[in-house]
Parts: C-alpha cells; sequence; structure tokens
C-alpha cells in the first residue's frame, strides 16, 4: 500500500559530506513535508512543500534544502553532514491544508553522520 | 515556539491493562490528533478530534478534545500484546502546523 517510499531506508555518511534523501509518492497529493525524529523531541518540522517549486521553512531548517520539481518527488539535502543531523527523517503528504486532512507518513531513512 | 507536553515518557503495562496517556499545551489548538508508530515505520493516525469536549473512540482506543482546547487524552482499554509501540499526539494550530508531542513508549511487562 506505499502510496509513499523513501530512499534510502539507511544511510551512514561521513561529516562534511553532502546527503540527499528522496521522497515519492503516487498520491498526486499537493503537500509534502520533511521531518526529523530524535529521542524526546518527538517530530519536529524541516521543511515543507505546497506545491511543484513551492517550499517553505519548518521549525529546524538550518543546514538543510529542499526541492520539489515535480509533483511526486520532494528531496531533502543535507549540503554539508554534521553529526548533529544524525537521525530518523521522515517524510509525509498530505492532500490539503486547513481542517485536518491527514497526513500519511514514509516508513522513514536512518541517517548515521559518522 | 508552542510546544506540547506528553506524559507519560513510558509505560510498562501487562497485558489486559488499560492504559491511559495526555498531552497539554500553554496553547489553544484547533485539532488534536493521536498517532501510533510501530518500530521502523512512520507514525499512523489513530484518532482525530474536532472540537472542543469531543470524545471519539475507534475500537479499544478512545480520545477527548478538552473543553480548554489545551488539552487532550487517550486511553486505551484492556491492552494486548501489539498495542506495544511510541504514541504521539499533535495540535494543528491557527495556522495550520502541526506541533508534535514528544511520545509516550508502551512497553509489555515480561
Amino acid at each position: 500500500d506505499a502510496g509513499i517510499t523513501q530512499s534510502p531506508r539507511h544511510k551512514v555518511t561521513e561529516t562534511g559530506t553532502p546527503v540527499t534523501l528522496r521522497c515519492h509518492q503516487t498520491e498526486n497529493h499537493r503537500y509534502m513535508y520533511w521531518y526529523r525524529q530524535d529521542p524526546g523531541h518527538g517530530l519536529r518540522l524541516i521543511h515543507y512543500s505546497y506545491g511543484v517549486k513551492d517550499t517553505d521553512k519548518g521549525e529546524v531548517s538550518d543546514g538543510y534544502s529542499v526541492s520539489r520539481s515535480k509533483t511526486e518527488d520532494f528531496l531533502l539535502t543535507l549540503e554539508s553532514a554534521t553529526s548533529s543531523q544524525t537521525s530518523v527523517y521522515f517524510c509525509a503528504i498530505s492532500p490539503g491544508t486547513g481542517r485536518y486532512y491527514g497526513y500519511t507518513f514514509g516508513s522513514g531513512t536512518r541517517l548515521t553522520v559518522v | 515556539g508552542q510546544q506540547l507536553n506528553q506524559s507519560p515518557q513510558s509505560m510498562f503495562i501487562q497485558e489486559g491493562e488499560d492504559v491511559s496517556m495526555n498531552c497539554t499545551s500553554s496553547s489553544i489548538f484547533n485539532t488534536w490528533l493521536w498517532y501510533k508508530q510501530d518500530p521502523g515505520e512512520g507514525p499512523v493516525l489513530l484518532i482525530a478530534l474536532y472540537k472542543a469536549g469531543e470524545l471519539t473512540s475507534n475500537g479499544r482506543l478512545t480520545a477527548q478534545f478538552g473543553i480548554t482546547r489545551k488539552d487532550s487524552f487517550l486511553n486505551i482499554s484492556a491492552s494486548i500484546p501489539s498495542d506495544v509501540g511510541i504514541y504521539f499526539c499533535a495540535g494543528q494550530d491557527s495556522n495550520y502546523q502541526l506541533i508534535w508531542g514528544a511520545g509516550t513508549k508502551l512497553i509489555i511487562k515480561p
């Protein structure tokens, strides 16, 4: 039932290297989100998109950039990975905003920066 | 920024026990949500609450939207092994942004 897939599922990278995570959806939903999940913090919003080429910053956007050139793909890039970016990253999709429409989450990408 | 205080942080339960967890906020929310996350997966929506005072059930799960719009609770009755996981509350503010609690981890006592 994978209307949303994230890749890769796991990645280990070195400090200072660029990393790109991909979120792909088949639901044609307008909104896409990138979150990070760390123990004791719940989910924190990094960036979100409300349409092709339309993106905005979330609560913890420093050190991250995003791009959305197609409705189905939302990329998250760590320009120069740091150890503090070791986390589990989740992508979510939603058909709309306003009254809560419901988010569907991907299975996550576990990123380790060494 | 806005914060949600979710408690307890973790719970050890025995099969058959009832479970209760709650979230409180210093801010008012328009919508309260409860999600469950299984290991290695993303969160899945359990219950959505849209009006102050609303009480909603989903099987053995019951959640309420507090009258003050600053809190919500989730109850699980007669817990079973597959209830283990992390439960998150989230509130949607007036800007339609979701604010998340830190989670309640449910663990089965051996």
